[in-house]
């Protein structure tokens, strides 16, 4: 079964630094992977999706992502934080075999200081 | 023109009620999704329904009963309501049933159960 993981809970970083957020997965075949993000008190809107081809993703709000096959990795990045960009990050992970069910990661808190 | 809606968007009640949350999305998806999200950002999902036909039950307790009048509605009734089901319901839709499409949420219902 497919699982997600994204190991740091929390993140603190100052506006205008660089951001990755770290997202690793876990199945048997090529997985269809994505970014979405909560902010407080809204539902997630999805950032970038992976499903083939370039292994680099580039998303909305200026994020992208990297698809590593071998580390089982896909991690977020933003060259230059915002301030608005403090919210709740969350990996999926969904497979080409069968039904659509999305598996979240725990989530990555970012906070960003002024 | 949100694309997908839920209402109420808070919810308070007594242990033991019962209560409805409906859902509603305007993106013309085939396919629609109960996820519950727990007091530490956890998101679980419990159902999928496509094209009104049930496509995924996660075990969920049989108090829950998902109800989809048409495609592009998704209702959640819950009987008998217990503290254990305080958290935010998301609804969801999707384009398909394949994973590639990912995922459009709404804003999240907050049932909180006193």
């Amino acid at each position: 079964a497919q699982s997600v993981t994204q190991p740091d809970i929390h993140i603190t970083v100052s506006e205008g630094a660089s951001l990755e957020l770290r997202c690793n997965y876990s199945y048997g075949a090529t997985p269809y992977l994505f970014w979405y993000v909560q902010s407080p008190g809204q539902g997630l809107q999805l950032l970038l999706k992976y499903f083939s081809g370039d292994t680099l993703v580039q998303g909305i709000k200026g994020f992208e992502a990297e698809f590593k096959r071998s580390q089982s990795s896909f991690n977020l990045r933003k060259p230059s934080v915002h301030w608005s960009d403090a919210a709740e990050y969350f990996c999926a992970v969904g497979h080409s075999g069968g039904y659509n069910k999305l598996i979240f990661g725990a989530g990555t808190r970012l906070a960003v200081h002024p | 023109d949100t694309a997908v809606s839920q209402t109420p968007k808070y919810l308070v009640t007594q242990m033991g009620n019962d209560k409805s949350i409906k859902c509603e999305q305007n993106l013309g998806h085939d396919t629609m999704y109960w996820y519950k999200q727990d007091s530490k950002k956890f998101l679980k999902i419990m159902f999928s329904y496509n094209n009104k036909e049930l496509i995924i039950n996660e075990t969920v307790p049989n108090r829950f009963s998902p109800k989809s009048p048409d495609k592009a509605h998704l209702n959640l009734h819950i009987n008998s309501l217990e503290l254990g089901d305080s958290a935010v319901y998301f609804c969801a839709s999707s384009q398909g049933m394949s994973d590639v499409y990912g995922y459009t949420f709404g804003s999240g219902t907050r049932l909180t159960v006193v």
